[in-house]
């Protein structure tokens, strides 16, 4: 059974394309993310939400928009795609009561040509 | 700001050695604190954490860290490395303002 599922996981697409990359958990969980891991591997948070609501939202250019319309999915919308956009974006999970240790998606590999 | 620091780039050490790969951490109010391994194209999984109690905390395949709340240090600890452990490893931090931040990874790599 996957617990944090994210699709797709490679997207190649052009500058200037809009794309979607969704992610769900099946933890019953109540904080998900969003995460960017460049080609150094430095891991960066980009936003997160409890409960469907936004409660961190990082330096994150306007093009990227985070939707939330279940406790259990979180998708993240990117509009105008720049070459420094690829990347690989992870989607994670965490319960504030068992101590916010997260969990991982697999990752999704956006390459911007 | 809270902030981590992983001091090596990378660790290298024969199998069946003790690993150690160090973490410090500056965070305002009771830190939260974890460590995760990343295997090559595969997201980030759980290994062990610390909120309160015991400094020397257990977690999955053999690990384990200590908590030192005045040197501000969690450093991950194994007593025999297995060639199976090279990956690379987050430490990652999260206080007062509850946004976690991790730090830039340690590859470790285990020697035959």
């Amino acid at each position: 059974d996957t617990a944090v599922s994210q699709t797709p996981k490679y997207l190649v697409t052009q500058m200037g394309n809009d794309k979607s990359i969704k992610c769900e958990q099946n933890l019953g969980h109540d904080t998900m993310y969003w995460y960017k891991q460049d080609s150094k591997k430095f891991l960066k948070i980009m936003f997160s939400y409890n409960n469907k609501e936004l409660i961190i939202n990082e330096t994150v250019p306007n093009r990227f928009s985070p939707k939330s319309p279940d406790k259990a999915h979180l998708n993240l919308h990117i509009n105008s795609l720049e070459l420094g956009d690829s990347a690989v974006y992870f989607c994670a999970s965490s319960q504030a009561r068992s101590g916010y240790e997260q969990y991982f998606g697999p990752g999704t590999r956006l390459t911007v040509t | 700001a809270q902030s981590v620091a992983q001091p090596e780039d990378q660790v290298n050490v024969a199998e069946g050695n003790p690993l150690t790969v160090k973490c410090t951490y500056s965070v305002s109010g009771n830190p939260y604190l974890f460590w995760y391994v990343q295997y090559p194209n595969r997201g980030l999984q759980f290994l062990l954490k610390y909120i309160t109690g015991d400094n020397l905390v257990k977690g999955s395949y053999g690990f384990e860290a200590e908590f030192n709340k005045s040197q501000t240090s969690f450093h991950l600890k194994k007593p025999s490395a297995l060639v199976s452990d090279s990956a690379l490893y987050f430490c990652a931090v999260r206080g007062g303002s509850y946004i976690p931040t991790f730090g830039r990874g340690t590859s470790l790599i285990v020697h035959p």
